[in-house]
């Protein structure tokens, strides 16, 4: 079965750029898609189709895809962006077609 | 604005089967290409796709739960349904129903539920 592989953890101080990837078998010949989960609350669209952006989402996110990783940038950082992000693709590999999500990626901003 | 909402029982044994809706308001669940979807996140873990359900009927299930789960619609009710069948402490979860929008194999969630705990004890 396809895997997403992400870091654990990713730290950044506000104003930097940070740089969330998400690893996976040829990730550059399938569409990414990105959210954003904070404490106690349900996933937030924050890319998707690699690098398009939902209404009301910052310039600062943006997201690329290439090769065997595909990458989610927010740039400024600032101190509200703190949340886990998790990267997702659809598996149509085998008979067995599935919905496969990243493990996630713990952003602190420092 | 699309809504979603999950309902149903917070606390079912062990193996009997825990049963959820999720009601949609702000828009017809029929109208659009859109596939509805239950996602689970046990808790401090990461996001785990249930399965969808098409307008149609047609549905797609996360093969590691397919012998178990049951996806239906009701369309008369603006809602679509969970089922899954002899669960164990593993269930235990945050459930969550979502709006699935793009190509049939593109798709990506863009109106989520707020999410329902279940736990499985007895």
């Amino acid at each position: 079965s396809y895997v997403l592989t992400q870091p654990p953890s990713v730290s950044v101080a506000p104003g930097k750029t940070a740089r969330i990837t998400c690893g996976g078998n040829n990730i550059g010949s399938k569409s990414v898609h990105w959210y954003q989960q904070k404490p106690g609350q349900a996933p937030v669209l924050v890319i998707y189709y690699d690098s398009d952006r939902p209404s009301g989402i910052p310039e600062r996110f943006s997201g690329s895809n290439s090769g065997n990783t595909a990458t989610l940038t927010i740039s400024r950082v600032e101190a509200g962006d703190e949340a886990d992000y998790y990267c997702q693709v659809w598996d149509s590999s085998s008979d067995l077609s599935r919905v496969v999500f990243g493990g996630g990626t713990k952003l602190t901003v420092l | 604005q699309v809504q979603l909402q999950e309902s149903g029982p917070g606390l079912v044994k062990p193996s009997q089967t825990l049963s959820l809706t999720c009601t949609v308001s702000g828009g017809s669940i029929s109208s659009g290409s859109y596939y509805w979807s239950w996602i689970r996140q046990p808790a401090g873990k990461g996001l785990e796709w249930i399965g969808r359900i098409y307008t149609s009927g047609s549905t797609n299930y996360n093969p590691s739960l397919k012998s178990r789960v049951t996806i239906s619609v009701d369309t008369s009710k603006n809602q679509f349904s969970l089922k899954l069948s002899s669960v164990t402490a593993a269930d235990t979860a945050v459930y969550y129903c979502a709006r699935g929008v793009g190509d049939g194999y593109n798709n990506y969630f863009d109106y989520w539920g707020q999410g329902t705990l279940v736990t499985v004890s007895s």
